[in-house]
């Protein structure tokens, strides 16, 4: 059973700052999601992983499929960035149609 | 049009009512996704739809009802409820079953948020 462990469960910064959201996962995937949801609010859909690197704008996610590790780093943090970021990991094959959800990380950034 | 529209956004109802929430999107995707939220906790899957046909269904109880009439729409009919099913129930789509070749992206509604009183 594979299981997705975010850290830190909880992150207060000053604004401009740069930001390391970990998520680590057990067994093997066939990608990684990362999602952030403001208080109250839906959820976006931030990056899809199966390898590598990928970049939008200020946010970044990294994967490394041996160590089974994913990070999120925001550059620049800004107050807007205050949300819970959450990684979700799709399983291979018959799994894949369910999303393993990690607790999710609270980020404040203060100005 | 990237996105899935839920309604409504805020229901209130009693545990003999009878409701439904809605979730459209217009992106041709051809699987949607119900999943409920609880306060601080992460998203629960309830059902999964392909194709119009109820792919997945998480052992949820029978007093929440999906339908999806077509492949834009997805209904998630309420009735008899508890107070405990208060709580945040998000749809989502993508465009075809995750884990099929070319699939990526999932796509969140807004969410709507359900008080049973």
């Amino acid at each position: 059973k594979n299981e997705v462990e975010q850290s830190p469960q909880n992150l207060t910064a000053q604004e401009g700052e740069f930001i390391t959201i970990n998520c680590s996962y057990s067994v093997g995937i066939s990608a990684l999601h990362w999602l952030q949801q403001h208080p109250g609010g839906g959820i976006v859909s931030l990056f899809m992983l199966s390898s590598g690197k990928k970049k939008h704008g200020r946010l970044i996610a990294t994967i490394n499929i041996q160590e089974k590790h994913s990070s999120l780093h925001i550059t620049a943090s800004h107050p807007r960035d205050s949300a819970v970021y959450i990684c979700a990991s799709r399983g291979v094959i018959q799994g894949a149609q369910k999303l393993v959800f990690g607790q999710g990380t609270r980020l404040t950034i203060n100005p | 049009d990237t996105e899935v529209t839920q309604t409504p956004k805020h229901l209130v109802m009693g545990m003999t009512n009878k409701k439904s929430l809605k979730c459209e999107q217009h992106m041709g995707h051809r699987a949607m996704y119900w999943y409920k939220q609880k306060a601080k906790k992460p998203p629960e899957l309830m059902f999964v739809y392909s194709y119009e046909k109820l792919s997945i269904n998480e052992s949820v109880p029978s007093r929440f009802s999906p339908e999806c009439p077509n492949s834009s729409l997805l209904n998630l009919h309420l009735h008899a409820l508890q107070p405990e099913d208060s709580a945040l129930y998000l749809c989502a789509s993508s465009q075809d079953l995750l884990g099929r070749r070319g699939t990526g992206e999932l796509f969140f509604g807004e969410g709507s948020r359900l008080t049973v009183l």
